[in-house]
């Protein structure tokens, strides 16, 4: 069965340095999204992702984020200069033609 | 930001019983509600939807119900079995409204199915 896949499964980064968080959506899907979650909260929205451009992002989502499609598979998430407070899991997910969205299993990002 | 509730942070059920998770929400305008199983060091596994239009709908042993007057949803799983154990995510989206597709979660209620 297709799956959406993320790597690396664990980042571990210090503070300020650039990260690039990987996800290969599923092959037909042309719906991209990131999500995060902190430890002990919620899944939260970052960022949507169709036709080559942002179709939607959240207050989370600032000039440190940026998303990109560079070729027909990978789907990546950039932070420009990492925070503490970006230590999170951060999930991939794709969409077909249906609403229903499917999920890559996360990489964790330990910024220290 | 408590758009999509789901007060109950654990369950615990027995093998072959019903098991009944809760998710309420407050913002009207969400019309496509979905439930996700997320086990440990896992992305969130989708397991069903329903659209607002519908009260019902029902996937093998998952079923899921909406009351779009209580603004509240239900997850039903029976017979409950052992590898049901995981925790059970509510989310909800705004399709129609300005084209949101941003799925809102809720805190997430851990089932464990005793055998």
């Amino acid at each position: 069965e297709p799956e959406v896949t993320q790597t690396p499964s664990h980042q571990v980064t210090q503070m300020g340095q650039e990260v690039i968080l990987r996800c290969v959506p599923i092959s037909n899907h042309l719906y991209f999204y990131w999500y995060r979650q902190i430890l002990g909260q919620k899944v939260e929205f970052l960022v949507s992702f169709y036709n080559n451009e942002i179709s939607e992002k959240s207050e989370i989502f600032d000039d440190q984020f940026s998303v990109e499609r560079p070729d027909g598979s990978n789907f990546t998430l950039k932070i420009r200069s990492t925070k503490l407070e970006d230590s999170a899991m951060y999930f991939c997910a794709s969409r077909g033609p249906g609403w229903e969205q499917y999920f890559g299993p996360g990489t964790r990002l330990t910024v220290t | 930001d408590q758009q999509v509730k789901q007060n109950s942070p654990s369950l615990s059920v027995q093998e072959g019983r019903i098991s009944i998770l809760n998710c309420d929400y407050t913002n009207s305008m969400f019309d496509y509600f979905l439930w996700y199983k997320k086990y440990p060091a896992e992305g969130p596994t989708f397991l069903i939807s329903i659209s607002s239009i519908k009260d019902k709908n029902e996937d093998g042993r998952f079923t899921v119900f909406l009351n779009k007057s209580a603004k509240h949803l239900s997850l039903h799983i029976v017979p409950s079995q052992p590898g049901d154990s995981a925790v059970y995510f509510c989310a909800a989206s705004a399709r129609n409204q300005g084209g949101s597709e941003k799925l809102v979660f809720g805190k997430g209620t851990k089932l464990t199915v005793n055998p």
